[in-house]
C-alpha cells in the first residue's frame, strides 16, 4: 500500500463534458504530479504542483488543469473531453525534488464514449 | 530535453535464469534515473534509483541496474528470475521538474 488514494477507480464519460479526478494522501508530501498512460503506453507526464502552485507541465493541452490544495490533496480537471483522453490517469506524490521517491495510486480508468 | 528508450517491449525468460531489461536515456540536465514495476490492477512500485552516487544501483526484490554514462544507459538485471517478477518495468528519467517514462517493458516469467 502507498497511502496514495485516487477517487473514483473507473469513469464514463460522454465527449465534450468535463470530469474531475481526485488524489489524496495519508502523508503531507509537498508535491503531487499526474500523469496519463494510455493502453499499452508508459505514462506520460502531464503536470506538477509544488504547494499549491503547478511548477512544471508536459506536452498537454490547457483543457488539462489541475489543482493542489493545503491539505495536499490534488485534483486533475479535463474539460471538452476527446475520445483520446480515454485511459488510466495516475497520481504521485513526493517530497519534491528530482531524484525523490514518487509514491502512486492505483489510477483512475477513464473512458470517453 | 530529456527522452528514454526502453529497448524491448517484451521480454521472456524461464524461472531461475537471469533477466536484463535494457534502458537508453538521452537528458539535457544530470539526470535521475529510475526503474518501477507495475503489476496488474496495482500502482506503479519503485524498484531503484540512481542519483549520481554508486553507478551500480541496488533495488528491492534481488534487482539492479547500472549507470553507464558513456552508453547513456541504466539497464536492469536481476540474477535469477522468479515467477511473481512477472510484470511491466518502466525505465524513467527526471530532470528540471519533468519526469520522463519509456513505453515499458513486459517481463514473463515461464515455469
Amino acid at each position: 500500500e502507498t497511502g496514495v488514494t485516487q477517487s473514483p477507480t473507473h469513469l464514463i464519460k460522454t465527449r465534450g463534458q468535463q470530469v474531475t479526478l481526485r488524489c489524496s494522501s495519508q502523508s503531507g508530501h509537498n508535491t503531487v504530479s499526474w500523469y496519463q498512460q494510455a493502453l499499452g503506453q508508459g505514462p506520460q507526464f502531464i503536470f506538477q504542483y509544488y504547494r499549491e502552485e503547478e511548477n512544471g507541465r508536459g506536452n498537454f493541452p490547457p483543457r488539462f488543469s489541475g489543482l493542489q490544495f493545503p491539505n495536499y490533496s490534488s485534483e486533475l480537471n479535463v474539460n471538452a473531453l476527446e475520445l483520446d483522453d480515454s485511459a488510466l490517469y495516475l497520481c504521485a506524490v513526493g517530497a519534491g525534488g528530482d531524484n525523490e521517491k514518487l509514491f502512486f495510486g492505483s489510477g483512475t480508468q477513464l473512458s470517453v464514449l | 530535453a530529456q527522452s528514454v528508450t526502453q529497448l524491448d517491449s517484451h521480454v521472456s525468460v524461464s524461472e531461475g535464469t537471469p533477466v536484463l531489461l535494457r534502458c537508453n536515456y538521452s537528458s539535457s540536465y544530470s539526470p535521475s534515473l529510475f526503474w518501477y514495476v507495475q503489476h496488474p490492477n496495482k500502482g506503479l512500485q519503485l524498484l531503484l534509483k540512481y542519483t549520481s552516487a554508486a553507478t551500480l544501483v541496488k533495488g528491492i526484490n534481488g534487482f539492479e541496474a547500472e549507470f553507464k554514462k558513456s552508453e547513456t544507459s541504466f539497464h536492469l538485471t536481476k540474477p535469477s528470475a522468479h515467477m511473481s517478477d512477472a510484470a511491466e518495468y518502466f525505465c524513467v528519467v527526471s530532470g528540471n521538474n519533468d519526469m520522463r517514462f519509456g513505453a515499458g517493458t513486459r517481463l514473463t516469467v515461464k515455469p
